[in-house]
């Protein structure tokens, strides 16, 4: 059972490049999260999904584009790569809004 | 707005000792979660407290949860160097969203 899957685990980009975060679970869970986490601090939400063609912005969302097209999937999308975007990014999944989560294993993204 | 502070950020323990990291969070939180985070690694799960008064225990760590002063607490009884990891809290919003609101995280250093 492989759960959340995130592709890839580690990424330098070039400022101003863009790339697309992948995360899918295999769990059918409808609702899924990303979140970034920055050195030394908690996990912030980006963007969250309750289900295929649901989306909608969380704790600090500029620079960052989701979509939701199926149960499975929901990529994060970085256009015009900034420093202060590295960071390690987690997506996460659950059955519901009132139920645990599961975390994925997390990207590692420099940007230099 | 829910806000989650987390104390100490950081925490020497001695193998054997007792020692107690608290968590406070700001309005209504529908429930708190406690996670473990490896590093490098994605966060695992280690409690959720749903109610006033709840008390979750295992092996030597137990977390409790006091809604009505805002405060749940993890407790670590008898430090061992495995447990040397950082600890997060986090308290889910009551919109039915599941969005999670995370403390800064403690870090656990256990020393001989």
């Amino acid at each position: 059972n492989a759960g959340v899957t995130q592709t890839p685990k580690f990424r330098i980009l070039k400022i101003g490049q863009s790339m697309t975060l992948q995360c899918t679970q295999d769990m059918n869970h409808n609702y899924m999260y990303w979140y970034r986490q920055d050195p030394g601090m908690g996990l912030k939400l980006i963007y969250y999904s309750v289900g295929a063609g649901i989306t909608d912005k969380g704790e600090v969302p500029n620079g960052y584009n989701v979509s939701r097209s199926t149960t499975e999937d929901f990529p994060l999308r970085l256009e015009l790569a900034a420093p202060s975007q590295t960071s390690v990014y987690f997506c996460a999944s659950s059955t519901g809004g009132r139920t645990e989560a599961f975390f994925g294993q997390g990207t590692r993204l420099t940007v230099v | 707005e829910l806000k989650v502070e987390q104390n100490p950020l950081f925490l020497s323990m001695q193998e054997g000792k007792n020692y107690t990291i608290y968590c406070n969070y700001s309005t209504t939180s529908d429930r708190l979660y406690w996670y473990r985070q490896d590093p490098g690694k994605s966060l695992e799960s280690l409690f959720v407290l749903l109610s006033n008064g709840a008390v979750k225990q295992e092996g030597r760590l137990m977390a409790s949860l006091d809604t009505k002063a805002r405060l749940s607490t993890l407790h670590i009884t008898a430090a061992v160097h495995d447990l040397s990891v950082t600890y997060f809290c986090a308290g889910m919003t009551t919109d039915s969203w599941g969005k999670l609101q995370f403390g800064a995280g403690t870090q656990v250093v256990v020393t001989p």
